[in-house]
């Protein structure tokens, strides 16, 4: 079974200020995606950015890099220069081969930026 | 380009009353279809999807059905919901499976079951 674990409920960043938000998962597929979604208040959910287990780069997208550790099984995302507007929840998610389906999400971080 | 709808937006409904919530998507042909639910302050669930008309997969078993009449069209009913059922519920689809391949939501549907 596969597993997304994000251990931070909250998170608060200064304007401009970059921020990593944690993301760990358990899976036993040796081919898997891993994406990350924005919820704002209204929500919506925003794809922003995908890692495939066989990639070699960190995927990046703007303002939005992956910091991907396959052998920790991390897959954090960073934000640059953060913006009042990236205010939301974050989600992190998992997709395996054997599973090709089903989306398995974490609990979500709630970031909140700060004037 | 593909956008994907859900209705309605907001519901109220009593416990033991029925259920229909509608997800349509246009612009692209034989999508996969997917309906899942978010408690309050959780991720979210997968409860159904469908690659095709009339086949429906369920991930959990519970108080509710999918159905798919159309290509384009999803449903997800009940026929007696429950105070459980409370959440928002989201709609998403994507053309291939997979690892690979995001899938896109639709701007869900907030129920309250009181």
């Amino acid at each position: 079974a596969q597993k997304i674990t994000q251990t931070q409920p909250g998170m608060f960043v200064q304007e401009k200020e970059a921020v990593t938000l944690d993301c760990t998962y358990d899976t036993s597929d040796q081919s898997y995606g891993l994406f990350w979604y924005k919820q704002p208040s209204s929500g919506e959910m925003i794809f922003l950015i995908y890692q495939g287990s066989y990639d070699e780069q960190n995927a990046t997208e703007g303002r939005y890099s992956l910091n991907f550790q396959k052998a920790r099984k991390s897959a954090n995302l960073v934000i640059s220069a953060s913006q009042l507007g990236d205010s939301a929840m974050y989600f992190c998610a998992l997709i395996t081969g054997a599973g090709s389906y089903q989306l398995t999400f974490g609990k979500g971080t709630k970031l909140s930026v700060i004037p | 380009s593909q956008t994907i709808h859900q209705w309605p937006a907001t519901l109220v409904q009593p416990v033991g009353s029925p259920l229909s919530l509608e997800c349509t998507v246009e612009g692209t042909s034989n999508p996969n279809l997917y309906w899942y639910r978010q408690a309050a302050g959780r991720g979210l669930q997968l409860l159904f999807y469908s690659v095709g008309i009339g086949q429906i997969s369920s991930e959990v078993p519970q108080n509710l059905s999918a159905s798919r009449p159309q290509d384009r069209q999803f449903i997800l009913s009940s026929k007696k919901l429950l105070l459980s059922d409370s959440g928002f519920y989201l709609c998403a689809w994507n053309l291939l499976a997979g690892v690979y391949n995001e899938q896109f939501f639709g701007p869900g549907t907030r129920l309250t079951v009181l």
